[in-house]
């Protein structure tokens, strides 16, 4: 059964980048099948969808997010990533990354989630 | 950005209850919608994809209809496990869009 797992620095200061990284297991991110995504969602708020990439390198970003961010992958490493520069605290939030099935689209694996805390 | 909301926003019910939720896209999405569970310091879980399949492994009394802009979530008959939120989501165009939430606690 596929697992995803976030990893990155908690803490991030102010104006400075966010960057988290997404291993895949039990599955390769080359099949092609899936598109590979990043979710946030700050304290007690709801879920923020905030990009997702294909294989090829192919990316979406969420508009209001979409200057700032950065959604790459690594097929060697079985990761893919995400940057998220300039941040200030409204950035804080926990990060998901997920599993896009090209058929039907609906993340469905989903990572434990990784909480980012901007802060000086 | 297509708007989602969800009514209503909180509602409380016994074990064995019947529950609707409901969620209403600001355009028309087809059927390109999903639910999910989520619970306290956990990542969501899919419950139902393309507004009505039941995604593998998740019970049965749970159940999705809908298409275009009006969908509903029924639980047929509450269980203590499902004191959750539930969230849709359309992934019809970008950005996808989540909806506000439903806490569904014990009455």
């Amino acid at each position: 059964q596929v697992q995803l797992q976030e990893s990155g620095p908690g803490l991030v200061k102010p104006s400075q980048t966010l960057s988290l990284t997404c291993t895949v297991s039990g599955g390769s991110i080359s099949s092609g099948s899936y598109y590979w995504s990043w979710i946030r969602q700050p304290a007690g708020k709801g879920l923020e969808w905030i990009g997702r990439i294909y294989t090829s390198g192919s990316t979406n970003y969420n508009p209001s997010l979409k200057s700032r961010v950065t959604i790459s992958v690594d097929t060697s490493k079985n990761q893919f990533s995400l940057k998220l520069s300039s941040v200030t605290a409204a950035d804080t939030a926990v990060y998901y990354c997920a599993r896009d099935p090209i058929v039907g689209a609906t993340p469905d694996y989903w990572g434990q989630g990784t909480l980012v805390t901007v802060s000086s | 950005a297509i708007q989602m909301t969800q009514s209503p926003s909180s509602l409380s019910a016994s074990v064995g209850d019947r529950v609707t939720i409901t969620c209403r896209a600001s355009q028309g999405i087809r059927n390109d919608l999903g639910w999910y569970q989520q619970k306290p310091g956990k990542a969501p879980k899919l419950l139902i994809y393309a507004a009505s399949s039941l995604q593998s492994g998740v019970p049965s009394r749970f159940s999705g209809s809908g298409s275009g802009t009006d969908f509903t979530l029924t639980i047929s008959s509450l269980q203590p496990e499902d004191f959750a939120t539930y969230y849709c989501l359309q992934d019809y165009n970008y950005p996808f869009t989540f909806g506000p939430g439903t806490k569904v606690d014990i009455k």
